[in-house]
């Protein structure tokens, strides 16, 4: 059974607005939390993360939020711009960063 | 230029026949990883290493192996490949050690196909 789910396979969203892509986990130990986006024929590459002492964290348009009581993140672009197009991943790790479960992804469509 | 290297890029091979998929990385990074990829399921970790000599299992190990002799390396082994192995391999490396900020670098895929 998958520990992080990523429930909307696709999202489309228009230049300029807000793109909000969540997250769901079940094991309570994740300690760290990340977001990888990935274009094709590329291997993923790291966009943002967040420990679980926070519940926000801000990097220029990228924003991710973490509500530990639901076990939920989510990750917010804004403005979202056409090259924001690609599938994003969410992954977690204990404290120890050994282990780390990937959730099955979200493709975003920034529509121009 | 700090990369994760992977080789070959694609395969296509056919049951039983052993291979091994390469990755090197520049960055004398401790921590290394193999994923698959697999529709539906996103990134799966296969293997990871904290440093030379020390391996672990990741949450799909059933068919694989793995070796890690020299830091920069951490070649993927499929001593009997079979159809349900065919899927898209990423190797990945971060430094361990760093406050925050685990991000693990990728290489660019392997695209195996097992008949």
């Amino acid at each position: 059974d998958q520990q992080v789910k990523q429930n909307s396979p696709s999202l489309s969203v228009q230049e300029g607005r807000i793109s909000i892509l969540n997250c769901d986990y079940t094991n309570s130990m994740f300690d760290y939390f990340l977001w990888y986006k990935k274009y094709p024929a590329e291997g993923p590459t790291f966009l943002i993360s967040i420990s679980s002492i926070k519940d926000k964290n801000e990097d220029g348009r990228f924003t991710v939020f973490l509500n530990k009581s639901a076990k939920h993140l989510s990750l917010h672009i804004v403005p979202s711009q056409p090259g924001d197009s690609a599938v994003y991943f969410c992954a977690a790790s204990g404290y120890n960063f050994n282990k780390f479960y990937f959730g099955s992804g979200t493709k975003l469509n920034v529509k121009p | 230029e700090a990369q994760v290297t992977q080789n070959p890029r694609y395969l296509i091979t056919v049951t039983g026949k052993k291979l091994t998929v390469t990755c090197s990385q520049n960055m004398n990074h401790e921590y290394m990883s193999w994923y698959r990829q697999d529709p539906g399921l996103g990134l799966r970790q296969i293997y990871y290493s904290m440093n030379v000599e020390v391996t672990d299992k990741g949450d799909v190990p059933e068919g694989y192996k793995v070796s890690r002799k020299e830091k920069r390396n951490f070649p993927l082994i499929l001593e009997s490949p079979s159809p349900n192995q065919t899927s898209l391999y990423f190797c990945a490396s971060f430094p361990l050690g760093l406050k925050g900020g685990n991000e693990q670098f990728f290489g660019p895929g392997t695209r195996l196909t097992v008949l």
